[in-house]
């Protein structure tokens, strides 16, 4: 079955360094790709997503680009805030799969970002 | 707009209790859902539906009823609480022809003792 599979964390940084956050898949077909973060005490926010192979993903200064030779969706930011500071989920969307609309996330990676 | 609403936003259980978890969106999204998040685990799919009056099974369903009457609405129901299913649980709308993109919920903290 499909999987996502995220790097581990808690990731700390200081304010302005660079934050990389790793995420591979494994999925059959062409799957779209999603960052979700999640700030303290809430809801998945979409942050930035890409629907096919090379498209780059990009939001709030995030990006992302979807790599099928390598098959990974790596976040960037050239330079974090405190405000970044929230649990990240990398997850996709296979329209073969076994439940429509299903997201596959991977276990999320807690960022901390420290002034 | 409110989006997608969630409550209660906390809730405890005895075991074998049974409680409605509620949840509603006002964007006239076809397709909703709920997930469960555990620690390490990112969310699980435990049920779904594509309109009024279709729902499906997820790839945790075991405990957990649904049902669909409006569009607007998608109550989770448990009908004999276990300390398995304490979690935080989200609930999850999307428009069948977008890109895919699901609106969350503020999410339910639901302990089982």
């Amino acid at each position: 079955g499909d999987s996502v599979t995220q790097m581990e964390g808690p990731v700390t940084l200081s304010e302005e360094a660079f934050l990389t956050i790793n995420c591979t898949y494994t999925a059959t077909g062409y799957p779209s790709l999603f960052w979700y973060v999640q700030y303290p005490g809430e809801g998945l926010q979409l942050l930035l997503k890409a629907t096919k192979a090379d498209d780059k993903g990009s939001n709030k200064g995030f990006e992302a680009t979807y790599r099928k030779e390598t098959t990974s969706f790596h976040l960037e930011k050239g330079s974090v805030q405190v405000s970044d500071s929230a649990v990240y989920f990398c997850a996709l969307f296979n329209a073969g799969g076994t439940s429509y609309g299903k997201l596959t996330f991977g276990q999320g990676t807690i960022l901390t970002v420290h002034p | 707009n409110a989006g997608v609403t969630q409550t209660p936003k906390f809730q405890v259980l005895k075991t074998g209790q049974s409680m409605t978890l509620q949840c509603a969106q006002d964007m006239n999204h076809e397709y909703m859902s709920w997930y469960r998040q555990d620690p390490g685990m990112g969310l699980r799919l435990i049920h779904y539906s594509v309109g009024a009056g279709i729902t499906d099974q997820g790839e945790v369903p075991n405990g957990y009823n649904v049902s669909r009457s409006t569009t607007e609405d998608f109550p989770l129901r448990l009908l004999s609480a276990a300390p398995s299913q304490t979690s935080v649980y989200f609930c999850a709308s999307m428009r069948l022809s977008s890109s895919y993109e699901q609106y969350f919920g503020p999410g339910t903290r639901l302990t089982v003792t």
